[in-house]
């Protein structure tokens, strides 16, 4: 199984709201990864996860907080979004941390109100 | 800033025509990788050249890296519709991961 799987694949929600993203894996993969991508722009990576540890945070704001429950799962919990943080959300995997090959799930479209 | 910079910005072709896309970066790397993204949708990885290699291939895929240029192209063969989407450089500078500002491909069939 190579496959990265994201949930839910839209969502909209209001400025008030507590959401979370949801992205698993289950290729044994030891790092996980989340991305922002606004339209027509690259991805701009916000969290590292390696080994269930945080390993990397892009200086992202507190108002998004990522969670590795396990090897397999990653999520991103949201809350107290503004308008511009509306993106495609995308989770990836790599077999470690080191910038090597990643494997990107089909992503979140979030939309925020 | 962004660490990788693409051209062409967008790219149309017809079918069966060969499309080449540039990717150069600021600072010294360990790898450049190119990924492919269709509309809206995630990331697939192409293919990774390390900062010693000079060239590679993959299928209907040829990379060159020109350390001393700081640049990279990527090289599709033989066009097709299918390969319509937005194609991305990734660099890794050891401690850091960037992606270019990518390129859109477009195939006319």
């Amino acid at each position: 199984d190579t496959e990265v799987t994201q949930t839910p694949k839209h969502l909209v929600m209001g400025m008030t709201n507590k959401k979370s993203l949801k992205c698993e894996q289950h290729m044994g993969h030891r790092a996980m990864y989340w991305y922002k991508q606004k339209a027509k722009k690259p991805p701009e990576l916000m969290f590292v996860y390696s080994y269930e540890k945080l390993s990397i945070n892009e200086s992202v704001p507190s108002r998004f907080s990522p969670e590795c429950p396990n090897s397999s799962l990653l999520n991103l919990h949201l809350h107290a979004l503004q308008p511009e943080d509306s993106a495609l959300y995308l989770c990836a995997s790599s077999q470690v941390e080191g910038w090597v090959e990643q494997y990107f799930g089909p992503g979140t479209r979030l939309t925020v109100t | 800033s962004q660490q990788g910079e693409e051209d062409p910005q967008a790219l149309s072709i017809q079918e069966g025509e060969n499309a080449t896309m540039n990717c150069s970066y600021k600072t010294s790397i360990n790898n450049l990788q190119w990924y492919r993204q269709n509309s809206g949708r995630g990331l697939v990885h192409l293919i990774l050249i390390r900062s010693n290699e000079r060239e590679k291939h993959s299928g209907r895929l040829r990379v060159t890296l020109d350390t001393s240029k700081k640049s990279s192209s990527l090289l599709i063969t033989a066009s097709r519709a299918a390969d319509t989407a937005s194609y991305f450089c990734a660099t890794d500078t050891g401690n850091q991961f960037y992606f270019g500002t990518g390129t859109s491909l477009t195939v006319i069939p």
